[in-house]
Formats: C-alpha cells, sequence, structure tokens
C-alpha cells in the first residue's frame, strides 16, 4: 500500500519568513495529492491540492510543488503570518474508490 | 450543505462501557471515512465504506471496534468495551467519489474520553 512520509515535524518560522514542508509517498499510482491545515481543536481542512499532471499550484501566498520522478511533494508557505500556526498534513491518492494515505503532520509555529 | 455531522462532539464515558458515534456524511457522496486523531499516532484510517460497503477496515484496531453503514447517509462507529486507550478524537470524512471531485471532507470530529 502507500506510505507517506512527512517532513520535519514540527518548524518554528519568524513572522514574514517562509516555511516549507516535504512529503514523499511510495506508490507511482497516487495521481491526487491534499493538504490540510488544521487549527488547534478543529478539523482538518483542504488549502491547497494539485495532480499528477501539473507540476506547480499557487494560491495567495501557498504554493504546492510536485515531482512525480522522484516521489515527492511540497507545500511552501511564504510572508508567514501567526494565523499560519497549525498542524499540516500532506496525502496521497490514487484516484477511484482507493483510501487516502496522510502524512504524520507538520506542527508550525509562526513567532511574532 | 451542512458539511459531515458528527454526534456526539464530546463524550467521557467509563471503561468498559459500549460507545457509539455517529455520522453523516455529506448528501451525494459516495465514500465514508473513520478517522481516529492521538498525539502519539497522528491521523489512522479505521476503515471507510464506499457505496455502504466496507472496502477497507485493516485499520480497525482489534474486535472492539465495528463499524455499520446502513444506508447513503448514516454511519456509526461502535466501541465496545471502551478502555482508557481509546480515548482519541474521532473524524468521520466523507468523498464524492464523481469524476475529478477528489476531496475529502471532515467533520468536527467526536472527542471521546473513557476514564
Amino acid at each position: 500500500g502507500e506510505n507517506v512520509e512527512q517532513h520535519p515535524s514540527t518548524l518554528s518560522v519568524q513572522e514574514g519568513d517562509s516555511a516549507v514542508i516535504k512529503c514523499t509517498y511510495s506508490d507511482s499510482a497516487s495521481n491526487y495529492f491534499p493538504w490540510y491545515k488544521q487549527e488547534l481543536g478543529k478539523r482538518p481542512q483542504l488549502i491547497i491540492d494539485i495532480r499528477s499532471n501539473v507540476g506547480e499550484k499557487k494560491d495567495q501566498r501557498i504554493a504546492v510543488t510536485l515531482n512525480k520522478t522522484a516521489k515527492h511533494f511540497s507545500l511552501h508557505i511564504t510572508e508567514t503570518q501567526p494565523e499560519d500556526s497549525a498542524v499540516y498534513f500532506c496525502a496521497a491518492y490514487p484516484g477511484g474508490y482507493q483510501k487516502v494515505t496522510f502524512g504524520t503532520g507538520t506542527k508550525l509555529q509562526v513567532i511574532p | 450543505d451542512a458539511g459531515v455531522i458528527q454526534s456526539p462532539r464530546h463524550e467521557v464515558t467509563e471503561m468498559g462501557q459500549e460507545v457509539t458515534l455517529r455520522c453523516k456524511p455529506i448528501s451525494g457522496h459516495n465514500s465514508l471515512f473513520w478517522y481516529r486523531q492521538t498525539m502519539m499516532r497522528g491521523l489512522e484510517l479505521l476503515i471507510y465504506f464506499n457505496n455502504n460497503v466496507p472496502i477497507d477496515d485493516s485499520g480497525m484496531p482489534e474486535d472492539r471496534f465495528s463499524a455499520k453503514m446502513p444506508n447513503a447517509s448514516f454511519s456509526t462507529l461502535k466501541i465496545q468495551p471502551s478502555e482508557p486507550r481509546d480515548s482519541a478524537v474521532y473524524f468521520c470524512a466523507s468523498r464524492p467519489d464523481r469524476g475529478v471531485v477528489d476531496t475529502i471532507y471532515f467533520g468536527e470530529g467526536s472527542w471521546l474520553t473513557v476514564v
């Protein structure tokens, strides 16, 4: 089955700096890679996703890159703000009626 | 749509008692997932259903756990008997599984404490 590894497990950055979270996956059939943000006491919510036919996708301060050959994808947050502090999960999914495999999460702390 | 609805939101129960968690997926979604989240183990997939049929229950920790989906709009996760190590947040999630929409939508979670 799919195995998703996520690094780092914790990340502290100064407000205004960039943050990068990296994930690798094992199943070459995976073709959909969502990222979820989970604030303390809340549910995980989708913030951005990318499909295997795209190398990069941006949404304001958030971007995701995908390297299918190397089987890794990354989340980039620029100009970080205190409200970006949360746990971020990556995931991989081969489509169809398959399950989604999540990474172990990265706790991001943005220091004002 | 109101989103994925879970109940109860919080439950405190004594060890040995039966616990039933309930979930109503988003209308029209074909897949339903039960996840457990703890600090130590992160987000674990317990079981998922497609069109009300269990597809993969390999994540169900032991026979004390059972899940059902009697119809497209309702699912339960039951723990009997409950143990303190079952304390966690249990999330239900649903997914459309139609065409290119692959996003999983999570409910607010059921916070379970077994004392």
